[in-house]
């Protein structure tokens, strides 16, 4: 049930762009991202809630296709800043006891 | 800074002990969810409290238990340590139980030994 998360790690230069994808075994109601810097507590970065929707947040932005039961996270024109442990989290239901599942993670590192 | 805060930072147990961690939820929160992080893993769910109710468990025994308290801080009890125990744990309140983004603390390492 733990969605998969590709690449398990990515370096980049500044201003280069990278893509993280995050695939589920199962249907999927809704996709979670946060970013996690080193001894820091994971940072919401944004949530997806319907099929082919997408959504931006400064020059990060991501999709989320319901039927392929995957989404993806774009990090376009990349700063120092953007570096940590990407995690996509993801609930298979609209209601209920209905916990976040987190991936293992992609860590990003971007260089000078 | 999310507003949610954990207590305490860090801690040392030796295996077989128990232990309680706590956490203050950001003003206006309802919703708190535990979660277990092993080095390089993702965070794992413990369980969910939601107006002091427990909403949700994931695949953790029941030595791990919790409380929810009025004004919606939590705690996190775990009994008989095992040093699979050791871990970052993170706790994080939302607005809501479901379909919403979710504050995490800082966290508490806890190292058994």
């Amino acid at each position: 049930q733990q969605p998969v998360q590709s690449p398990q790690a990515v370096i980049l230069r500044e201003g280069e762009d990278a893509v993280i994808n995050c695939s589920s075994s199962k249907a999927l109601y809704s996709v979670h991202w946060y970013r996690q810097k080193h001894g820091e507590a994971p940072v919401f970065l944004m949530i997806l809630l319907k099929g082919g929707e997408q959504k931006g947040h400064d020059k990060i932005s991501a999709s989320f296709n319901e039927k392929k039961q995957q989404s993806s996270l774009y990090l376009t024109a990349s700063q120092l800043s953007y570096s940590g442990t990407y995690f996509c989290g993801t609930e298979i239901r609209r209601q209920g006891n209905t916990p976040l599942v987190f991936g293992k993670g992609t860590r990003l590192s971007v260089i000078a | 800074e999310t507003g949610v805060t954990q207590s305490p930072t860090h801690l040392i147990k030796t295996r077989g002990q128990q232990v309680t961690l706590r956490c203050s939820s950001q003003s206006g929160h309802n919703t708190v969810s535990w979660y277990q992080q092993a080095l390089g893993q993702g965070p794992q769910f413990i369980f969910q409290y939601y107006r002091e109710e427990e909403n949700g468990r994931g695949n953790f025994p029941p030595r791990f238990s919790g409380l929810q308290f009025p004004n919606y801080s939590s705690e996190l009890n775990v009994n008989a340590l095992e040093l699979d125990d050791s871990a970052l744990y993170l706790c994080a309140s939302s607005p809501r139980a479901v379909n919403t983004e979710a504050f995490f603390g800082q966290g508490t390492r806890l190292t058994v030994v």
